[in-house]
């Protein structure tokens, strides 16, 4: 069946660090493919998404690029902030996205001043 | 994006009786909502589809006697854990579908002791 595999947490990192959280996704059509991101006492909230090959989703400084020939979509931010700690969440859709979205684990990410 | 709320964050039951979870579109009318279950470090697994004014679709494994939806209005979606369990003790989280995504609700918390 479709999943999502991401790397295990927690990830601790000092302010101003490089950020890399590997994703990889099993599917057996073509899915879209997200990532979320869930504040400590808040919903999840949708961070980037890219629906295509090659397509490369950014946001608040966060990038990730939809990697048909390796099934990844790894998240990337060139200088993390204290206000990025939280737990991010890699997803896939065979549907557009709206619908039966298919969840990795989370990672916590904790930036440290 | 749509806001979408949860109540109660948390709950405390005793075994044997039941609960339920509100969870509410509050600018958004929207005909479909969804119920996640989130284990401790484990991915968010989709429970069930609800659709304002009809029944809701359930996932494979997921009892549907025991987890009862109700979307009786397009901002209102509850589920109602029937005779709970210690085992049904967990973080269950509601979305909606708004334009092509889907925006989350802050989950609740519910132990069952």
């Amino acid at each position: 069946g479709d999943s999502v595999t991401q790397m295990e947490g927690p990830v601790t990192l000092s302010e101003e660090a490089f950020l890399t959280i590997n994703c990889t996704y099993t599917a057996t059509g073509y899915p879209s493919l997200f990532w979320y991101v869930q504040y400590p006492g808040e919903g999840l909230q949708l961070l980037l998404k890219a629906t295509k090959a090659d397509d490369k989703g950014s946001n608040k400084g966060f990038e990730a690029t939809y990697r048909k020939e390796t099934t990844s979509f790894h998240l990337e931010k060139g200088s993390v902030q204290v206000s990025d700690s939280a737990v991010y969440f890699c997803a896939l859709s065979l549907q557009g996205g709206s619908e039966k979205l298919v969840f990795g684990k989370g990672t916590k990410l904790t930036v440290n001043p | 994006g749509a806001v979408v709320s949860q109540h109660p964050s948390r709950v405390i039951c005793k075994s044997g009786t039941s609960v339920k979870i509100e969870c509410r579109s509050l600018d958004f009318q929207a005909t479909t909502m969804f119920w996640y279950r989130q284990f401790p470090k484990k991915s968010l697994m989709l429970m069930a589809t609800s659709n304002e004014g009809s029944k809701a679709t359930y996932e494979q494994g997921v009892e549907k006697d025991k987890f009862l939806i109700n979307h009786a209005s397009l901002t209102l979606s509850t589920l109602t854990v029937t005779s709970a369990h210690p085992e049904d003790s967990s973080f269950y989280i509601c979305s909606i579908q708004a334009a092509y995504e889907q925006y989350f609700g802050p989950g609740t918390r519910l132990t069952v002791t």
